[in-house]
């Protein structure tokens, strides 16, 4: 019963690398999210996607790319990496039908 | 711009006293509104939830909340606070026309024995 599972969990990268982080869900869920946690500004929402091929912007979406190959898996890349990119980054899904969403345990990546 | 506001960054209380966290929304069409806790170094946790009809919901762990349409706030609530209460909560709002979902800033709940 795995849920949503974030890889990796801890990350160190330096300024301009370029790496991805990977959410995968086993629930069969349509809608699938990237945010980052901040403290003091919660969790702001990075790109989301509807279902399978596609993607949409959110609040923060400067510096980030996502894809959405597989319903399953919802992949989040840093391009090159930036000394304010340093957060927890957490991925979460829901059903069409549903409504709250289930969260992954969290990336916590930092960037020096 | 659909947003949620958590006033409070942190809130203080004695064990077995009552608790609220609060929580207001921006007006915008019919929203969704949740209620989740983030415990250290873990993800978060669904509570509970507003879709539609009693404004007055129960969730997980003895908590509830209600849904005030004229005030545009959805409080969490508990009558008895547990020590173990302790962690960081966040509102979450979705609209009915809208996909994405938009976190408060958390608060921070201590329960003191």
């Amino acid at each position: 019963n795995a849920g949503v599972t974030q890889t990796p969990k801890f990350r160190v990268l330096k300024t301009g690398q370029s790496m991805t982080l990977l959410c995968a869900q086993d629930m069969n869920h349509e809608y699938m999210y990237w945010y980052r946690q901040d403290p003091g500004m919660g969790l702001r929402l990075i790109h989301y996607s509807v279902g399978e091929g596609t993607t949409a912007k959110g609040e923060v979406p400067d510096g980030y790319n996502v894809s959405r190959l597989k319903k399953q898996n919802f992949l989040l890349g840093l391009e090159s990496a930036a000394p304010s990119q340093t957060s927890v980054y957490f991925c979460a899904s829901r059903s069409h039908r549903g409504t709250e969403a289930f969260f992954g345990q969290g990336t916590r990546l930092t960037v020096v | 711009a659909q947003s949620v506001a958590q006033p409070e960054d942190q809130v203080n209380v004695a064990e077995g006293n009552p608790l609220t966290v609060k929580c207001t929304y921006s007006v915008s069409g019919n929203p969704y509104l949740f209620w989740y806790v983030q415990y250290p170094n873990r993800g978060l946790q669904f509570l509970l939830k507003y879709i539609t009809g009693d404004n007055l919901v129960k969730g997980s762990y003895g908590f509830e909340a209600e849904f005030n349409k004229s005030q545009t706030s959805f409080h969490l609530k508990k009558p008895s606070a547990l020590v173990s209460d302790s962690a960081l909560y966040f509102c979450a709002v979705r609209w009915h026309n809208n996909n994405d979902m938009r976190f408060g800033a958390g608060t921070r709940l201590t329960v003191k024995p």
